[in-house]
């Protein structure tokens, strides 16, 4: 059971590539999000899914898209990168929206991002 | 404005022996309140979730306890060991929006 799988691991752009991070989940979980984690701050919520086909922006959406066409994968991509989106990103599941008493979060093991 | 903070923000103690790391939110309404245990370049594992009517919960020698009336958390650590060394987040649930409001985390090393 691999669980909540990213990829790539590390990757290094240059200002204005664009890229996409790949998630995909194993568990049959109808949420799905990603985060951005910074130092010294709390994890952000950048978009989630409830579902397929149903994407909705979180905390800090600008430069980032995603879609959901199977409940299985959600990519995030970045649409002209900048410095300022230098972060590890981490893409989470759950079975319920992610707050209901037993809705645990699972995490993937991050993507490291570098823009110059 | 709904926030968690956590304290302190980084801790050192000696195999074997006993910490505990601190949760202060003003989230409300409340839903859950949860800890996670994040080890360095891997992401957040569940430790473990209470809800608004439990004030103590255990995951082995990790026993996390909620006051819901101070609005405080706490995660006690028991006869640490070496693989405890991680980050320690401690995330709030936000009943009417679903949204989960992360801490920053306290970061738990511990030395033979």
């Amino acid at each position: 059971n691999a669980g909540v799988t990213q990829t790539p691991k590390f990757q290094v752009l240059k200002t204005g590539q664009s890229m996409t991070l790949q998630c995909a989940q194993d568990m049959n979980h109808e949420y799905m999000s990603w985060y951005r984690q910074d130092p010294g701050m709390g994890l952000r919520l950048i978009h989630y899914s409830v579902g397929a086909g149903i994407t909705d922006q979180g905390e800090v959406p600008n430069g980032y898209n995603v879609s959901r066409s199977t409940t299985e994968d959600f990519p995030l991509r970045l649409l002209s990168a900048a410095p300022s989106q230098t972060s590890v990103y981490f893409c989470a599941s759950s079975r319920t929206s992610g707050d209901g008493d037993t809705g645990e979060l699972f995490f993937g093991e991050g993507s490291r991002l570098t823009v110059l | 404005k709904n926030q968690v903070e956590q304290s302190p923000q980084s801790l050192i103690i000696l195999e074997g022996k006993n910490c505990t790391l601190q949760c202060n939110y003003t989230v409300s309404p409340f839903s859950n309140l949860r800890w996670y245990k994040q080890d360095t370049g891997r992401g957040p594992v569940s430790l473990t979730i209470m809800t608004f009517s439990e004030n103590t919960k255990s995951n082995g020698r990790y026993t996390a306890t909620l006051d819901a009336d101070t609005k405080q958390s706490s995660l006690h650590i028991t006869a640490s060991q070496l693989s405890d060394s991680a980050s320690y987040i401690c995330v709030v649930s936000a009943g009417n929006t679903d949204k989960l409001i992360f801490g920053t985390g306290t970061r738990l090393q511990v030395f033979p």
